[in-house]
């Protein structure tokens, strides 16, 4: 009964390749996003989006790309992995999307690029 | 642009040690605050949101309060499974986005 799951747990690859991340939530979110854990533990958001909006952090590079089959659902796309891009990689959903609302996080996806 | 800072970075304390962990934020229209805490190798837990400064909440052995520059999260007579990293993030403005501080990794020794 996982409220907000990733899959997978850890990714390992090589430099240049394409890899998608699963996530999905069973909560009735409307609301979605992804997040990046560097080494240094920062939580960074990436993207969040909601059946209207897609807010994007304009520092992300375009090689990341979101995309949503439907409001339980958003998959993180990354493509030309390079090696900053390892890191802990987390969803979160909450319900609307006005802002200050509880976001509930995932377990995270563990990437390693080699 | 919203700013998180956290302290101390580290803290240990002994078990039945009580203590408190500073959240200080820079935002232009709070919504929320917002307190989780974080076990290795394991997703942010959702601990508390608070809203207005003055605002309090309590579960078990930790009490969050805030006000218009701070928040603080207490806890009482810690024990060692309270050990974990205790986030802090903000959501100002008209933004959706979290913002969050570094963190404090919390050590409760036995």
């Amino acid at each position: 009964d996982t409220a907000v799951s990733q899959t997978p747990k850890y990714l390992v690859t090589q430099m240049g390749n394409d890899k998608s991340i699963k996530c999905e939530q069973n909560l009735g979110h409307d609301t979605m996003y992804w997040y990046k854990q560097d080494s240094k533990k920062f939580l960074k958001i990436m993207f969040s989006y909601n059946n209207k909006e897609l807010i994007i952090n304009e520092t992300v590079p375009n090689r990341f790309s979101p995309k949503s089959p439907d409001k339980a659902h958003l998959n993180l796309h990354i493509n030309s992995l390079e090696l900053g891009d390892s890191a802990v990689y987390f969803c979160a959903s909450s319900q609307g999307g006005a802002g200050g609302e509880t976001q509930y996080f995932g377990p995270g996806t563990r990437l390693l690029v080699l | 642009e919203d700013q998180v800072t956290q302290s101390p970075e580290a803290l240990r304390l002994q078990e039945g040690e009580s203590s408190s962990l500073n959240c200080s934020y820079t935002v232009s229209g709070l919504r929320g605050l917002f307190w989780y805490r974080q076990d290795p190798g394991k997703g942010p837990e959702f601990l508390f949101t608070l809203y207005s400064a003055g605002e309090e909440k309590e579960k078990e052995r930790l009490k969050a309060t805030l006000t218009k520059k701070e928040s603080f999260l207490h806890i009482t007579a810690p024990k060692p499974e309270d050990s974990a990293t205790y986030l802090c993030a903000v959501v100002g403005g008209d933004g959706q986005n979290f913002v969050f501080g570094p963190g404090t990794r919390l050590s409760v020794l036995p």
